[in-house]
């Protein structure tokens, strides 16, 4: 069975804070590593990433995919209020089936 | 610029009432998906489609069953509404070879049975 695990699941920051967030994935047939967030209501996307290794940036956010060890992280630098959110992680695979993890609520204060 | 929606955002049923959530999308994607969200849990497949009337069951279907009799649209149905099910229902689409960015999220409806 897919598993997608994320960590931690739930974290609280400061403004200017910088933020990690995992996720580790034990998929058959893994073919890309998604990234959403989501604001109570429809996730939006974030990255992509396919091949191990490369960082991809938006932003203060970035993230990157290890292939090797299976897992990837979401880096959130300066974070601001609106950072405040859901941050979702999905495996989806080379007959494009996708698993999510259960996501990390991430609070930023004032 | 809305491509996939779900009509009813937030519903009040009771205990044994028959629920209908409809969703919508104007891409004309061939793959449909409802999923439930639950803290700590995630989103988990309740069913999923590739074509007019052509279903398969997800990770969590006990409960639930659906319907696609148009292309564009894709119904989740709560044959007999139990309190375990109030929780926040997606919906999804994408086209056969889906990217991250070629999934498109309804907005969610939060579904309440008391």
């Amino acid at each position: 069975e897919d598993k997608v695990v994320q960590s931690p699941l739930s974290l609280v920051v400061h403004e200017g804070d910088t933020v990690t967030l995992n996720c580790s994935y034990e998929v058959t047939n893994f073919r890309s590593l998604l990234w959403y967030k989501q604001e109570k209501k429809a996730p939006t996307f974030l990255f992509m990433l396919t091949s191990s290794g490369i960082e991809k940036k938006s932003g203060r956010l970035s993230s990157i995919l290890d292939k090797k060890e299976l897992f990837s992280i979401l880096n959130i630098t300066a974070t601001q209020t609106g950072d405040s959110a859901v941050y979702l992680c999905a495996a989806i695979t080379n007959d494009y089936k996708l698993s999510f993890g259960a996501g990390t609520t991430v609070t930023v204060r004032a | 610029d809305v491509k996939v929606t779900q009509s009813s955002r937030y519903l009040v049923k009771r205990t044994g009432e028959k629920v209908f959530l409809e969703c919508v999308q104007d891409m004309d994607h061939e793959n449909m998906f409802w999923y439930r969200q639950d803290p700590g849990l995630g989103l988990r497949l309740i069913y999923f489609s590739y074509d007019v009337k052509m279903k398969e069951k997800g990770d969590i279907p006990e409960g639930y069953s659906v319907s696609r009799e148009k292309k564009e649209r894709f119904s989740l149905i709560l044959e007999s509404a139990s309190t375990n099910q109030t929780s926040m229902y997606l919906c999804a689409s994408h086209p056969p070879r889906a990217a991250g960015n070629t999934i498109y999220f309804g907005e969610g409806s939060w579904l309440t049975v008391v």
